[in-house]
């Protein structure tokens, strides 16, 4: 079982709609929390990261950490076509970051 | 753009031959990593240097990866006698403050035939 399960989509949703992506692990020595976005044959692009529990919002995009449900999640708002990528999450217990295989998001306009 | 810089980015290489890739981090970034990636998957950790100590490798990097900081600043990733199966991203990213704020380069793309 990989340390960090993200489903891998593709996920396709309308233009404007609210997309919501999730992460689950098993370690629970993680304590920092990021998701990243990679578009084609690109690096990944750091888009939030989260200390422990709780919420961040930054624009159109929010995290949750829940530690207790050993669950991370991603919303992203008014869905737009240019969103279209591979969204990865990743964590760490302080050193090295420890990633899920990523979901593939399309927006169709 | 003073952005994480690596090159070459695509490599295309013989089964046997040596290939080594750079990575020249955001200024400032006391914090430069390795990691792999193939197609769909996520980024798998190679290495990490804090300045130009090595301080953590892989159980992935295997006798025929080094890589090198020797100044603190850029880093070098060396591959002896490639594999079919070395063929992937290879990405470098550096941080300052940490392992949260991770910013990736571009990546090289190795193929091996």
């Amino acid at each position: 079982q990989k340390e960090v399960e993200q489903d891998p989509g593709p996920l396709s949703v309308p233009e404007g709609a609210i997309v919501s992506l999730n992460c689950t692990y098993s370690n629970s020595a993680f304590q920092y929390f990021m998701w990243y976005r990679q578009y084609s044959r690109k690096g990944p692009e750091l888009l939030m990261y989260t200390y422990s529990s709780g919420n961040k919002e930054d624009g159109r995009f929010t995290a949750q950490v829940d530690k207790s449900s050993k669950y991370i999640s991603l919303f992203i708002r008014d869905s737009q076509p240019s969103d279209s990528a591979t969204y990865l999450c990743a964590m760490s217990d302080g050193n090295k970051l420890v990633f899920g295989a990523g979901t593939i998001l399309r927006v169709k306009s | 753009d003073t952005g994480v810089s690596q090159d070459p980015r695509h490599k295309i290489t013989k089964r046997g031959q040596n290939v080594t890739f750079r990575c020249d981090p955001i200024s400032e970034h006391n914090r430069l990593y390795w990691y792999r990636q193939t197609l769909g998957q996520g980024p798998e950790f190679l290495t990490y240097f804090q300045n130009e100590a090595q301080l953590e490798k892989s159980r992935l990097l295997s006798d025929r990866f080094s890589a090198e900081r020797p100044k603190g600043s850029f880093s070098t990733l060396e591959i002896q006698r490639t594999e079919q199966g070395d063929s992937a991203m290879y990405l470098c990213a550096s941080s300052k403050n940490g392992v949260a704020s991770q910013f990736f380069g571009p990546g090289t793309r190795l193929t091996v035939l």
